[in-house]
This record gives structure tokens, sequence and C-alpha cells, in this order.
């Protein structure tokens, strides 16, 4: 089993739509959880960190699982600035802040 | 607002031939850290490193790699004898000892 799964999209959606991102991790003892957002041959960006209680950034919002092993990502009101793939980030415990990557989520905003 | 660089944005180089990518992290940041992305796929970690010495590194790192920190702003990633499978985008990240990384622009290197 991958340590971070993805669905690799694409997700093709007009504008103002709301479009939601899952992400499942293997790793139980996992510590933290990130949504990157990468934009063709450029670097990750921090998109935003995600909490246990659910966190909610503008148009976005991130929810956590650990339960489940989950977190997933909401976009409401998608921008065609919004295209981009989405990473989804998980911090192993025990680890020296060594970040495991998703292999990303493709997301193409249409007028 | 302050940034991770890297320089250069392109090298290309020969086979077996050795070059060094440089990034300079952000000023109060305390760890650093070398990712690299193949063409096409998923971002992968190289190494961390803290404190002048390396914290972690991956099984990617073998003993063709080396990092340093030479001065106070420096941080760079040494390939001794490169290989066509080198070829990536390779990303410099730094945190301030919170679990938020930063990435530089990366330097995307060919391997002919």
């Amino acid at each position: 089993r991958k340590e971070v799964e993805q669905d690799p999209g694409p997700f093709n959606v007009p504008e103002g739509a709301t479009v939601a991102f899952n992400c499942t991790y293997s790793n139980s003892a996992s510590q933290s959880f990130f949504w990157y957002r990468q934009d063709c041959r450029k670097e990750p960006k921090l998109l935003m960190s995600v909490y246990s209680s659910g966190n909610e950034d503008g148009r976005f919002t991130a929810q956590l699982n650990r339960a489940s092993q989950y977190i997933s990502l909401l976009i409401r009101d998608s921008k065609l600035s919004d295209s981009a793939t989405y990473l989804c980030v998980v911090l192993p415990s025990g680890g020296y802040n060594k970040l495991i990557f998703g292999a990303g989520t493709r997301l193409a905003v249409h007028p | 607002e302050p940034e991770v660089t890297q320089t250069p944005s392109h090298q290309v180089t020969q086979m077996g031939q050795e070059v060094i990518l440089r990034c300079v992290p952000i000023s109060n940041h305390l760890y650093f850290y070398w990712y690299r992305q193949i063409l096409g796929q998923k971002v992968e970690f190289l190494v961390s490193f803290y404190n002048n010495e390396i914290s972690e590194k991956s099984e990617i790192f073998d003993d063709q790699f080396s990092v340093e920190r030479p001065d106070g702003s420096n941080f760079t990633l040494k390939i001794r004898s490169t290989k066509l499978e080198d070829s990536a985008m390779y990303f410099c990240a730094s945190s301030e000892g919170g679990h938020e990384q930063f990435f530089g622009p990366g330097t995307r290197l060919t391997v002919l």
C-alpha cells in the first residue's frame, strides 16, 4: 500500500464549482498533515496545514479523519487560478520532519 | 516575504561529472532539506540537515550525494558522479523548526 494515496484526476470543473479531493495515508502514527499546491514545473507551495478539528482558509476547507486515515480538501467557488496539482503531504512520526508526498490530484478549472 | 532561493535554475551536465546545487534558506530557519522530483513523478525526500549535520536521509541519498552548509547562509547538494537517472528537479526547503516547510523554485538537472 502506498504511504500517501490520491486520486490523480484530472478534475475538470467550471468556474464557480465546488470540488473535493481526498487522500488516504498508511501510517496511523503520522503526526502532521498538509495540502500543497504545485503548478506545472514549479515548486510545491504550502496551501494549508490540516488539523484534527478541521480548518478553513477563505474558499478552502481541510478535514482530517485520523480513525479512517483520511484527509480531504474542499475548494468552493473555483477560480481559473485554482488550476494546479494539489499534493497531499504527511509528516510521519519518528522522522526528522521528512515529508511524504502523494502523487497529486490535478485540477483544471475552465471558464 | 522571505523565500528560499536556489541556483542555478537549470544545470546541464555530462554523465560522470560532479554538480553542486546551491540554496539559500530563509534566514531564521534551522532545518534544511533536499527533495527531488523526476518528471511526471511525485516529490521524494532526499535528506534533512540540522545543527550542521544530517539528521535523516533516504535510500536515494547514497555515497554519491553529500550536503554542506559552508557558511551561515548557503546550503549545498553535491552529486559526485552524475548518472542519467539523476535527471530531475531538485528542491531545497527550509523550516523554522515547526512542521511547515517552504520550498525554493528548484534546479532542473539534466544529465546527458
